[in-house]
């Protein structure tokens, strides 16, 4: 079944804790993308990346670090989050840049 | 920087009535995509508009990108309970996508 996989899908942590949140997809794709969820401000992109070994800021990247090592990976590195982190992450990927994404379950971050 | 947004921030329907939702962008976009959010589930790709003033249907739903490719919408006609949800335009320029807040759908039996 062609999927968009996250792990953990809740986490709660305490700040300055480095965390890691996995993003695995199974369908080949070229772009994939993570994306934070808050109440009246929709989804905004954290980065994203076109291919094995290239990524670039979104809109909102500041605390955050990512890695392509390989295409279907594109893992979430918070190395010292804060409580302005709190939030419900997603990670999304498209056989392309500019084509249909497919989103994951996300994960509900807590950050204490 | 590059803005979406999109009003209203909510709308409660009877069962039966129409509903739209706008979006509008800041700067031309290449192209703007539509998602479908149920609570407590993850976005869900309903469609893509690429050419300026294209109108594109799915059953009920039609969505519309402006001449000017700045902005979008989605109406649905005759609402069913299966179509609450929040529904979000994601604008797409220099590889990045702008999300606009979303419009929540509430529907009334």
């Amino acid at each position: 079944e062609a999927q968009v996989t996250q792990n953990p899908r809740y986490l709660i942590t305490v700040t300055g804790k480095k965390l890691t949140v996995t993003c695995s997809q199974n369908m080949n794709h070229e772009y994939m993308s993570w994306y934070r969820q808050d109440p009246g401000l929709g989804l905004r992109q954290i980065y994203y990346s076109m291919n094995v070994e290239v990524t670039d800021k979104g809109d909102v990247p500041e605390g955050y670090k990512v890695s392509r090592k390989e295409k279907r990976n594109f893992p979430l590195i918070l190395e010292s989050p804060s409580p302005n982190q709190t939030s419900l992450y997603f990670c999304a990927s498209s056989r392309i840049i500019a084509e249909t994404q497919y989103f994951g379950p996300g994960t509900r971050l807590l950050v204490l | 920087g590059q803005q979406v947004m999109q009003i209203p921030q909510y709308q409660h329907v009877q069962e039966g009535e129409d509903f739209t939702t706008y979006c509008n962008s800041s700067t031309t976009l290449s192209n703007i995509q539509w998602y479908k959010q149920r609570p407590g589930g993850h976005p869900v790709f309903l469609i893509q508009l690429v050419k300026s003033g294209e109108v594109k249907k799915q059953k009920r739903l039609t969505f519309q990108f402006g001449e000017a490719k700045k902005n979008s919408s989605l109406h649905i006609t005759a609402t069913q309970t299966t179509d609450v949800g929040t529904y979000f335009c994601a604008g797409y320029n220099f590889n990045k996508f702008y999300f606009g807040s979303g419009t929540k759908l509430n529907v009334k039996p």
